[in-house]
Parts: C-alpha cells; sequence; structure tokens
C-alpha cells in the first residue's frame, strides 16, 4: 500500500498570503497519478488538481499542483478567506489512499 | 448536474448487517467507475471500494475486503454497498463518488455525494 504523508498538520496563514501544502508518497507514484482535493465543515470532498498539476474544471488559478515521483505540492498563491480548509492528497497509481489531510486555519 | 444522493444510513449494532444506496444523475451511469469513500467523526478520508462502469470488476480497500461487497443496477443508475460483520470501527459518514473514467482501476474522484452516516455501536 502507498501510503501518503501530508505537511504540516496545520497551517496558520492571513488572506493574501501563500500557502504551500506538501504531500509525500513511500513509493514512487506512476504517472503522476495524484489528486488533490478541499474539504470545507459540513462538506463532501472537491476535486481541485489531478495529474498532479492539471486544474479541476471551475477551479481558480491560485491553485496549482506540482511535483513527481514523491513529492508533491499543492500551492495557493494568495489566500482568500473561502480557502481556508482541509486539504487531502490522494493517489490512483496503486489502488487508492489519500493522505492524513492539512487544515489551512486564519492566523 | 451531476447529482449523487446517498441513503441507507442507521444506527446498527456489532456484527449487524446494512445496505447503502447511491441514486446517480445528470450523467451517464454506466460510462463510469464508482467508488465508495467513508470519513469516521473528526478524521480524513477512507477509500472503500470500486467497481468499474459494466459491473466486471470491483476491489476493496483491506480493512472491509470480505465483508463488504459494492454492487451497480445500471438500468437503475444506482450503487449500492452491502455492508457484513459490521465493527464499531466502521463507523463514519459513506460517500459514494463517480470516477473520472470507466477504468477498472479508478483514477480520481470527480464528483462527490453528500454522504450518509452509518453507527456501529450497542
Amino acid at each position: 500500500e502507498i501510503v501518503l504523508t501530508q505537511s504540516p498538520g496545520t497551517l496558520s496563514l492571513s488572506p493574501g498570503e501563500r500557502a504551500t501544502l506538501s504531500c509525500r508518497a513511500s513509493q514512487s507514484i506512476s504517472s503522476s497519478y495524484l489528486a488533490w482535493y478541499q474539504q470545507k465543515p459540513g462538506q463532501a470532498p472537491r476535486l481541485l488538481i489531478y495529474g498532479a498539476s492539471s486544474r479541476a474544471t471551475g477551479i481558480p488559478d491560485r491553485f496549482s499542483g506540482s511535483g513527481s515521483g514523491t513529492d508533491f505540492t499543492l500551492t495557493i498563491s494568495r489566500l482568500e478567506p473561502e480557502d481556508f480548509a482541509v486539504y487531502y492528497c490522494q493517489q490512483y497509481g496503486r489502488s487508492h489512499t489519500f493522505g492524513g489531510g492539512t487544515k489551512v486555519e486564519i492566523k | 448536474e451531476v447529482q449523487l444522493v446517498e441513503s441507507g444510513g442507521v444506527v446498527v449494532q456489532p456484527g449487524g448487517s446494512l445496505r447503502l444506496s447511491c441514486a446517480a444523475s445528470g450523467f451517464t451511469f454506466d460510462d463510469y467507475t464508482m467508488h465508495w469513500v467513508r470519513q469516521a467523526p473528526g478524521k480524513g478520508l477512507e477509500w472503500v471500494s470500486l467497481i468499474a462502469w459494466d459491473g466486471g470488476a470491483t476491489s476493496y480497500a483491506d480493512s472491509v475486503d470480505g465483508r463488504f461487497t459494492i454492487s451497480r443496477d445500471n438500468s437503475k443508475n444506482s450503487l449500492y454497498l452491502q455492508m457484513n460483520s459490521l465493527r464499531t470501527e466502521d463507523t463514519a459518514l459513506y460517500y459514494c463518488a463517480k470516477d473520472s473514467s470507466s477504468s477498472s482501476l479508478g483514477e480520481y474522484f470527480h464528483h462527490w455525494g453528500q454522504g450518509t452516516l452509518v453507527t456501529v455501536s450497542s
């Protein structure tokens, strides 16, 4: 099983700041089969990024994904009030696993 | 608009059984692989199971393999999860999710329902 480790567990930032979230895999993920999701309290997750760097339909361009192999990053260039949420990475290269999540909270 | 509506979540005793349903609309259901994903209260996401577009391939997380069975009825645009030998650790919000493809291995989760809560408790 591929284990995904997300860091940090919590990120405390102010609106307008840049957020950098990390997702590290226990083994290489083939073909960059990695996705990112956003989840707000009481809501279902929402797809942000797939294929490590492709934005899903309707996702603002302040969200970007990068990385390959075992190290992946989600960057939010300038945090908007609605971006404070929990973010999960997911690999689909070998079965399916999620990372433990990173909470982005208002500082 | 894609809609996924889960139902069937209740309080059940350990060792009991339950069947969850997911009604799909707004897309061609039999073109896509479908999944169940769960989230224990206050915890992260855990993939549970997938079924290919035609029901010809299924896959399960180790934690539920042998106890849960996924199925679908394409004539009814519906997805199901039969849950047997339930344990307290199966307590979670169960989401139905539409895959991005018809792949028998599944890819990423393009759309999600709002979930149905299963509580396993005596």
